[in-house]
């Protein structure tokens, strides 16, 4: 059973618009979420995370919303760039960012295309 | 700063050999967590170490073991290698373990492969 769900597999979105990727989540322990950006053939790379405490965090192009009581999270990029194309994990903890009793949970991931 | 460093970055092996995988963490970071990434179930983890201690594991049978050593590097060994075990295995590091808002962060990986 997914506990973390990327419903979409891709997006594709034209470059200088806001892309949007959504996850949601079912474990109400959950209190800390994390968004990763994969290339093919790297390791992830950490973008930006929110604790259940907050509803918002912003780090330059990327903003992270998070909506507890409907279990969803959503990574907005503004202005989207071609750098941007690649796979975006959504990841969840149950007791902080280093993991929880079983580690970081992901979610499948999300493929980003930004188009020219 | 050095990022997660992952060696060797691929590797084959036979049905029933072993194989031992090792990750350098990023200077300062004394927690190491290891993850498989598969096409079919995503990122999986498999166990966290802070302080050469195991603090968690994963759903992974016991052929998955991992040690860490006084330097915080850490070293995965899989035994009696299966053909489904081909993946790609991720070492991450944060400042902290479990309960603190530290995130993980990840090494290119060790892609391996069972024939």
């Amino acid at each position: 059973d997914q506990q973390v769900k990327q419903n979409s597999p891709s997006l594709s979105v034209q470059e200088g618009r806001i892309s949007i990727l959504n996850c949601d989540y079912t474990n109400s322990m959950f209190d800390y979420f994390l968004w990763y950006k994969k290339y093919p053939a790297e390791g992830p790379t950490f973008l930006i995370s929110i604790s259940s405490i907050k509803d918002k965090n912003e780090d330059g192009r990327f903003t992270v919303f998070l909506n507890k009581s409907a279990k969803h999270l959503s990574l907005h990029i503004v202005p989207s760039q071609p750098g941007d194309s690649a796979v975006y994990f959504c990841a969840a903890s149950g007791f902080g960012g280093g993991g929880g009793a079983d580690g970081l949970t992901f979610g499948k991931g999300t493929h980003l295309i930004i188009q020219p | 700063k050095a990022g997660v460093t992952q060696t060797p970055r691929y590797l084959i092996k036979t049905r029933g050999q072993q194989v031992t995988l090792s990750c350098s963490p990023i200077s300062g970071h004394r927690s190491v967590s290891w993850y498989q990434q598969t096409p079919g179930q995503g990122l999986q983890f498999l166990f966290e170490y802070f302080s050469e201690t195991q603090r968690n594991k994963g759903n992974f049978p016991g052929r998955f073991s991992g040690r860490q050593f006084s330097n915080s590097r850490s070293e995965m060994n899989v035994s009696t290698l299966e053909l489904g075990d081909s993946a790609l295995y991720l070492c991450a590091s944060s400042l902290a373990s479990q309960g603190n808002n530290s995130p993980l962060h990840f090494g290119n990986g060790t892609r391996l492969t069972v024939t």
